[in-house]
């Protein structure tokens, strides 16, 4: 089993539409991360996460520490958010806390 | 502020030869992260590199090495290349907790 699991896997929206994608993990963190990976491209750092929420323009991101689960919400969805989405997490190792542990991501195409 | 940055863009090697890739932190970063994402694969983690010294190796053969130099950038060195290397490269600096991802190097083996 996955230590950071998503989903879903693959998603597809029509225009406007909100969109909710999931990520679930097993293990202590110290922080949690949602990343963007447009086709072909490099990855961008969406939203770090310790605790609550955060929003930036249409995206808002969720965390719940005690349940272990973070969800990365897309609102007014639009063509442009076609990407993939990816959690990871900060999982404590010892001491360290830098190892990053990334999910299989998500697949979302948006439709006009 | 300027992001953490990666050279070259794109590579494109021959089986057998090496590959060199290179990144720049973040300013005030002392953390240096490199991961792999293969076609058809998630993202590995590889290898941290914190004040010069490496802490922390993914599973990946000793043909994947690096270093951290004094300014904190950092060079990934990938030696006997094989087809399964392709991949693109990223690259990430920050500090305990955090992490900023450079553009990534897509590395083409031939």
């Amino acid at each position: 089993k996955n230590e950071v699991e998503q989903s879903p896997q693959n998603l597809t929206a029509q225009e406007g539409e909100f969109i909710t994608i999931n990520c679930s993990y097993s293990v202590g963190i110290s922080a949690l991360h949602w990343l963007q990976q447009h086709p072909g491209g490099g990855i961008v750092s969406l939203f770090m996460l310790s605790s609550g929420k955060k929003k930036h323009g249409r995206l808002i991101a969720t965390i719940n520490i005690q349940e272990k689960h973070s969800s990365l919400h897309i609102t007014a969805s639009h063509p442009r958010d076609s990407a993939v989405y990816i959690c990871a997490v900060n999982r404590r190792v010892g001491g360290a806390t830098n190892k990053l542990i990334f999910g299989t991501g998500t697949l979302l195409a948006v439709q006009p | 502020e300027a992001g953490v940055t990666q050279s070259p863009t794109h590579l494109i090697k021959t089986r057998g030869q090496q590959a060199t890739l290179r990144c720049s932190p973040i300013s005030g970063h002392t953390s240096v992260y490199w991961y792999q994402q293969a076609l058809g694969l998630g993202l590995q983690f590889l290898l941290w590199y914190d004040e010069g010294e490496e802490r922390n190796r993914g599973n990946f053969p000793p043909r994947f090495s690096g270093r951290q130099f004094p300014n904190y950038s950092s060079e990934l060195n990938v030696n006997a290349l094989e087809l399964e290397d392709s991949a693109l490269y990223l690259c990430a600096s920050g500090g305990p907790g955090e992490q900023y991802f450079g553009p990534g190097t897509r590395l083409t083996v031939t």
